[in-house]
């Protein structure tokens, strides 16, 4: 199984919405509506912040929000605030009934 | 509240073997699949496998199959990473990740584990 593919970076100023996406294959996201994305500040552990394609944990922003077409995956972060600079990661469950992430992208808030 | 411990950084050389844990608490242990995930220096994150300890069921991924063991002792409730022969190239931290829905998404993480690899 190859990793799913991420953009290396992204950047948007704040207030403004910005969009990452998430490549696979079908036999992952064109398959599943198991994709997930996850945030990491510096020297973090990861954090949940949506699943299932769509779907937001409990305590998650509504700024936060999930779609797919396809074989791609899309996080999109509307009101773009400070704190939401760190790492996104992707994931998504696989044929072979393992998971498989993203080579992550780094948000910079100018 | 669900909790994932982990044990302290390890510090080896090349060829020795280790094994590190992580501790769950906070929910039914052998009712979810726990697993790990390798995080090199500056890297991306990288599922490597995971465990029902219901049944002690695995999954590896292909990249990691023989590299490591995945284990859990579920009256402890604690799940186990082994390698038997270590490589400088394993350097990383290690995430102990609980998966939800079936094993199809990570809902809770560890503190993480730094294991440095160096002659």
């Amino acid at each position: 199984q190859s990793a799913l593919t991420q953009p290396a970076s992204v950047s948007g100023s704040p207030g403004q919405s910005i969009t990452i996406s998430c490549t696979g294959t079908s036999s992952d996201i064109g398959t599943f509506n198991y994709v997930s994305w996850y945030q990491q500040h510096p020297d973090k552990a990861p954090k949940l912040i949506i699943y299932d394609v769509t779907n937001r944990p409990s305590g998650v922003s509504n700024r936060f929000s999930g779609s797919k077409s396809g074989n791609t995956a899309s996080l999109t972060i509307s009101g773009l605030q400070a704190e939401d600079e760190a790492d996104y990661s992707c994931s998504s469950f696989t044929s072979s009934s393992t998971l498989t992430f993203g080579g992550g992208t780094k948000l910079t808030v100018l | 509240e669900v909790q994932l411990v982990q044990s302290g950084a390890e510090v080896k050389k090349p060829g020795e073997s280790l094994k590190i844990f992580c501790k769950g608490s906070g929910y039914t242990f052998i009712s979810y699949w726990i697993g790990w995930v390798r995080q090199m220096p500056g890297k991306g994150l990288e599922w490597m496998a995971m465990i029902y300890p219901g049944d002690s069921d695995t999954r590896y991924s292909p990249s990691f199959q023989g590299q490591v063991t995945i284990s859990a002792d579920k009256s402890i409730s604690t799940a186990f990473l082994q390698w038997n022969s270590l490589k400088a190239s394993d350097t990383a931290i290690y995430y102990c990740a609980r998966h939800a829905s079936l094993g199809r998404t990570v809902d809770y993480w560890g503190q993480g584990t730094l294991v440095t690899v160096s002659s």
